[in-house]
């Protein structure tokens, strides 16, 4: 079975500086990758995902990932962050002939002025 | 175009009793899931339905909680009876659920369930 793990599960971060948050899967076969936020009391919301072809994939709100196969990992950056960015960042992988996701336990990114 | 919606928001129960939750998808999304989110983890997939049929209930504790998606749209989750920790968020998505293909998989904001 495939699984997550999200290796900080916290990370504050000052306005406008750069931000990476680690993800690596384990997984004996083919898989999707996909980056979630979740604003506070809010549900999730799809960042980012790779399903084939390059292994750099854009986001939405300035992020970006790259898919590292070698390395089993697909970290989530962003050069400038916001005070808006304060939120929970999910990891997640599914195996490419089955859509169902399984997450890792999340990074709390606090951005401050 | 509306988004997944969820009642309650909020719930507090004691433990033992009994306790439902509501989503509505998306118009027109096949697929629904409902997932467990207790705090300081990740959503786990607890059900999930095509139209008016269960795909995967493996991770659903049967003894306690049930779910129905009677007519394929809206979805029921129960727990009875209600333990500690069932405290979670329960989040509800859906997705087009056409098959062989990715689908995007949309969230409801959830119900907070907590049991004293």
């Amino acid at each position: 079975a495939q699984s997550v793990t999200q290796l900080d599960s916290q990370v504050p971060v000052f306005e406008e500086a750069p931000v990476e948050l680690r993800c690596n899967y384990s997984s004996s076969v083919s898989v999707y990758l996909f980056w979630y936020v979740q604003y506070p009391n809010q549900g999730l919301q799809l960042l980012l995902k790779y399903l084939s072809g390059s292994t750099l994939v854009k986001g939405i709100n300035g992020f970006e990932a790259e898919f590292n196969k070698s390395q089993t990992s697909f970290h989530l950056r962003k050069p400038s962050v916001h005070i808006s960015d304060t939120a929970e960042y999910f990891c997640a992988v599914s195996l490419s002939n089955d859509y169902k996701l399984s997450f890792g336990a999340g990074t709390t990114v606090t951005v401050r002025a | 175009e509306a988004g997944v919606a969820q009642s309650p928001r909020y719930k507090i129960i004691e433990k033992r009793q009994s306790v439902a939750f509501w989503c509505n998808p998306i118009s027109g999304h096949a697929t629904l899931y409902w997932y467990q989110q207790i705090l300081g983890q990740g959503p786990k997939l607890l059900i999930q339905f095509q139209n008016n049929g269960v795909v995967d209930d493996s991770q659903l504790p049967k003894d306690r909680f049930s779910a129905e998606r009677l007519k394929g749209v809206d979805s029921t989750l129960k727990i009875q009876p209600a333990k500690l920790e069932d405290s979670a968020v329960y989040l509800c998505a859906s997705s087009l659920g056409k098959q062989g293909l990715y689908n995007e998989q949309f969230f409801g904001p959830g119900t907070r369930l907590t049991v004293l």
